[in-house]
């Protein structure tokens, strides 16, 4: 059962242009949705995180996009440079009740030529 | 890194062997998961803690169990390893926010 669904699983962008990671969820009671970035050999790390009260959050060149009605939310980095070059993975998780666990994507590898 | 060390970093195993993998945090933070990540399936949470000796399961929970009986460290165990446990498994902690802090990760083969 995959309760959160990523695409594309890998994406080839050119120095300076925009990357754009997509994920869809299936249940309405997540209340928190981060992004985590993963370089080889190391563990993920948080980027950035949203909740569901709000449409957009930005930090830096890295926006997520929240669409509640859609159960969709999208990772938009600007100005992408080839140290952005990573695995990113979304995910959803109850923060507020319950397990305060977070059900991942499946990651999708970015590289950024220069 | 939060203070999370994880061992051993690689272990190689054979079926049918028992094994242990040890997270150990220094920051005092209250939960605690372990996750396996394997290409196509990003990370999956196998068990995790909200506390010494409260446990419970992930969604790939069979074929594992977990101890915590202090704060700092967390124990994952394969009673009887099977060539569909190797993967990579990382720890993770997460205090009384939201933001949850990895590990480096251990490589485990089960031939």
């Amino acid at each position: 059962q995959q309760q959160v669904k990523q695409s594309p699983q890998s994406l080839i962008v050119q120095k300076g242009g925009i990357s754009i990671i997509n994920c869809a969820y299936e249940n309405t009671a997540f209340d928190y949705f981060p992004w985590y970035q993963q370089f080889p050999g190391k563990g993920p790390a948080l980027l950035i995180a949203i909740r569901p009260d709000v449409s957009e959050k930005k930090e830096g060149r890295f926006t997520i996009s929240f669409n509640k009605s859609a159960k969709q939310f999208s990772l938009h980095i600007m100005d992408s440079q080839p140290g952005d070059s990573a695995t990113y993975f979304c995910a959803a998780g109850f923060m507020d009740t319950g397990r305060r666990a977070l059900t991942f994507g499946s990651g999708t590898r970015l590289q950024v030529q220069p | 890194d939060a203070g999370i060390t994880q061992s051993p970093r690689h272990k190689v195993t054979e079926t049918g062997t028992p094994v242990t993998l040890r997270c150990h945090q220094t920051e005092n933070h209250r939960y605690m998961y372990w996750y396996r990540q394997d290409p196509g399936h990003g990370l999956r949470l196998i068990h995790y803690s909200y506390g010494v000796k409260d446990t419970d399961k992930g969604e790939v929970s069979d074929g594992y169990s977990v101890s915590r009986s202090k704060t700092e460290d967390f124990l994952l165990t394969l009673e009887s390893a099977t060539s569909s446990q190797t993967s990579v498994y990382f720890c993770a902690t997460m205090a009384g926010g939201d933001t949850q802090y990895f590990g480096p990760g251990t490589r485990l083969t089960v031939l």
